[in-house]
């Protein structure tokens, strides 16, 4: 399967714990894209990275968010002290671009991973 | 920033009726627009997408439609089946630096009907 892939599937955790998502997007795609998806909305932009390089972040990525794609390979996302309001799907992008004003930019989503924050 | 408006929220056919969802977004510099099918617990997947130069696109019982003047595109799908029941959203995307994110529409749950 050459798609961009997710771990976990699902994470359930008490509120004030840490976690930390993993995203793989497909080969040779250089930009890397975090959503999030709540129940009944279409999927909000996070962040974004142009190999490893961070350079666009959302106003609803709060200090407890943090997100790396060192080496440029995948991408981790991780959420510090979790709050009820964190429980949400966390969706994965990838594309491949020319540059940063890249025409083509097509995102392939990878499956998500559901968050439920007790 | 782009704000991105979808409508029906639901859409409810017959097999082998057409089915037709139409979204609005308000930054003239958007130029890229497409459209995502997402089935129950799997993400969202790209089904067509259309670019600011060109007015229609089709492919096979599929076509999306852009009017830049109205800021307004929508999405076309003919002889509908039951497997193609699902949540689809519009998207739209600026350009240049700054610009890469995707906006999305809220969604438009259509149901098919054997």
């Amino acid at each position: 399967d050459t798609g961009v892939s997710q771990d976990p599937r699902h994470k359930i955790t008490k509120r004030g714990q840490n976690v930390t998502f993993r995203c793989d997007p497909i080969s040779e795609h250089n930009r890397l894209y975090w959503y999030r998806q709540t129940l009944g909305q279409g999927p909000e932009f996070l962040t974004y990275f142009q190999n490893e390089a961070q350079l666009e972040k959302s106003r609803l990525l709060s200090d407890r968010f943090s997100a790396e794609r060192p080496k440029g390979s995948f991408s981790t996302l991780e959420i510090q002290r979790t709050e009820q309001g964190d429980s949400a799907m966390y969706l994965c992008a990838s594309s491949f671009s020319l540059g940063l004003a890249g025409l083509t930019d097509t995102q392939y989503f990878g499956p998500g991973t559901r968050l439920t924050v007790l | 920033g782009e704000n991105v408006e979808q409508h029906p929220s639901t859409l409810s056919v017959q097999e082998g009726d057409s089915a037709v969802i139409k979204c609005t977004y308000s930054d003239s510099a958007s130029n890229y627009f497409p459209w995502y099918k997402q089935e129950l617990g799997k993400g969202p997947q790209l089904i067509i997408d259309i670019r600011s130069n060109v007015g229609e696109k089709k492919d096979q019982r599929i076509a999306v439609t852009l009017n830049k003047t109205a800021k307004h595109f929508s999405l076309h799908i003919t002889e509908t089946q039951p497997e193609d029941s699902a949540v689809y959203f519009c998207a739209a995307k600026g350009r240049g630096t700054g610009f890469q994110k995707l906006v999305f529409g809220t969604g438009t749950r259509l149901l098919v009907s054997p």
